[in-house]
């Protein structure tokens, strides 16, 4: 029979706006989350990350806020740019390893 | 630094046949992680290495798959006999902190 692949969230963004990607995660306990970036042909690459004791956190272009309370994640990109088309994934620091987050994919509209 | 340095970046190999994949962690790095990348599945931990010590192989499939970490700027992961469902993207990462990993640009393994 036919494979079915998993459906990745798609969010599809005018070039120059803001886009804002969520991530629920699981673990009360986590206590570090990161944003990861993957380009087509590439490997994750890391964009920024949050301590559980911050509920906000910017970068360069990009913010994290992070709600405890009922365990989301958001990445907030401003200004758009055709560069930023990736999927992305949020992860949490659960003991030693990094709970992955199932990705969303950018798409950039000219 | 050249980052995580992955090879081959493609592979194309037949069913039974052994294949042998290759990382060069980032210098000073004592964390190693492998990772499997489908489409099914998603981005999956395979096994995790600090210290070149294996520390949790768990997500390692089956006994068909082996990996080694000889020393601090060398690992490997073989799969024999490999199958047409292990094809996928492998991925190596490394880091001085277990919660930000440096990727390599993956190796594609396509058995057929």
């Amino acid at each position: 029979g036919e494979s079915v692949g998993l459906h990745l969230p798609t969010l599809s963004v005018q070039e120059g706006d803001n886009s804002i990607i969520n991530c629920a995660y699981s673990n009360s306990a986590s206590d570090y989350f990161i944003w990861y970036k993957q380009e087509s042909g590439k490997g994750p690459q890391f964009i920024i990350d949050i301590r559980s004791n911050m509920d906000k956190r910017q970068g360069q272009r990009v913010t994290v806020l992070l709600n405890k309370t009922v365990k989301h994640l958001s990445l907030q990109i401003a200004a758009t740019q055709p560069g930023d088309s990736a999927v992305y994934f949020c992860a949490e620091n659960s003991n030693y390893q990094l709970i992955w987050g199932a990705g969303t994919k950018l798409i950039i509209k000219p | 630094d050249a980052g995580v340095i992955q090879s081959p970046r493609h592979e194309v190999t037949e069913m039974g046949q052994e294949v042998t994949l290759r990382c060069k962690p980032i210098s000073g790095h004592n964390s190693l992680f492998w990772y499997r990348q489908t489409m099914m599945r998603g981005l999956e931990l395979l096994i995790y290495f600090n210290n070149n010590v294996p520390i949790d192989d768990s997500g390692m499939p089956e006994d068909r798959f082996s990996a080694k970490m000889p020393n601090a700027s060398f690992s490997t992961l073989k799969i024999q006999p490999s199958e047409p469902r292990d094809s996928a993207v492998y991925f190596c990462a490394s880091s001085l902190r277990v919660d930000m990993a440096f990727f390599g640009q993956g190796t594609r393994l396509t058995v057929v």
